[in-house]
């Protein structure tokens, strides 16, 4: 069965550094998603990406959060200068189409990267 | 504004009982809902979704759910309950106001006595 796959599961980074989490979303898909869980918190969606550009972000998206489709399999979520606050569980999710009713909706999510910033 | 409730921080069954996971929702229309299972150290697994129809849903592992408009409610059911069974589950709402993001309830952690 495809799924949504994330590398890496664990990354740790200092304070101020850059990171790059990755994304493979499953291959028909074509509506990308990034949520956030800090630990013991809510899952909360960040961003959402259709058609090689931002189709929708929260206010936690701030100008230190990017999304880029480098190629055609892989999705990433960028942070400029971590901090503190930016530890969390990062999961990418992907649905079929936006827009259609019924089952093409339905986000399935991978399996998460646990950030750390010290 | 939008909201998902899931009243329940914590519920303990013994295995063989039933199960019975609230989930309530504040959106003047019929959004599309979910239901989402997180084991530890895991993922988000679905376990089954409400779009329009039959308001009684099946999903994997025995579960099902109900949707009922009058109490925007779409609570999660299983009638007997097994070790595995044991994780935090994630009500889950979508399509509200066209928007495509999925808002989440708080969780429910389900734990599961032998």
């Amino acid at each position: 069965e495809p799924e949504v796959t994330q590398t890496p599961s664990h990354q740790v980074t200092q304070m101020g550094q850059e990171v790059i989490l990755r994304c493979v979303p499953i291959s028909n898909h074509l509506y990308f998603y990034w949520y956030r869980q800090i630990l013991g918190q809510k899952v909360e969606f960040l961003v959402s990406f259709y058609n090689n550009e931002i189709s929708e972000k929260s206010e936690i998206f701030d100008d230190q959060f990017s999304v880029e489709r480098p190629d055609g399999s892989n999705f990433t979520l960028k942070i400029r200068s971590t901090k503190l606050e930016d530890s969390a569980m990062y999961f990418c999710a992907s649905s079929e189409a936006p827009g259609s009713a019924g089952g093409t909706d339905t986000q399935y999510f991978g399996p998460g990267t646990r950030l750390t910033v010290l | 504004a939008q909201s998902v409730t899931q009243p329940d921080i914590h519920i303990t069954v013994s295995e063989g009982a039933s199960l019975e996971l609230r989930c309530n929702y504040s959106y003047g229309a019929t959004p599309y809902l979910f239901w989402y299972v997180q084991s530890p150290g895991q993922g988000l697994q679905l376990l089954l979704k409400y779009f329009s129809g039959d308001t009684l849903v099946q999903g994997i592992k025995g579960f099902e759910a109900e949707f009922k408009r009058s109490q925007s409610s779409f609570n999660l059911r299983k009638p007997s309950v097994h070790w595995s069974d044991a994780a935090e589950y994630f009500c889950a709402v979508g399509r509200m106001d066209s928007s495509y993001k999925l808002i989440f309830g708080s969780g429910t952690r389900l734990l599961v006595r032998p």
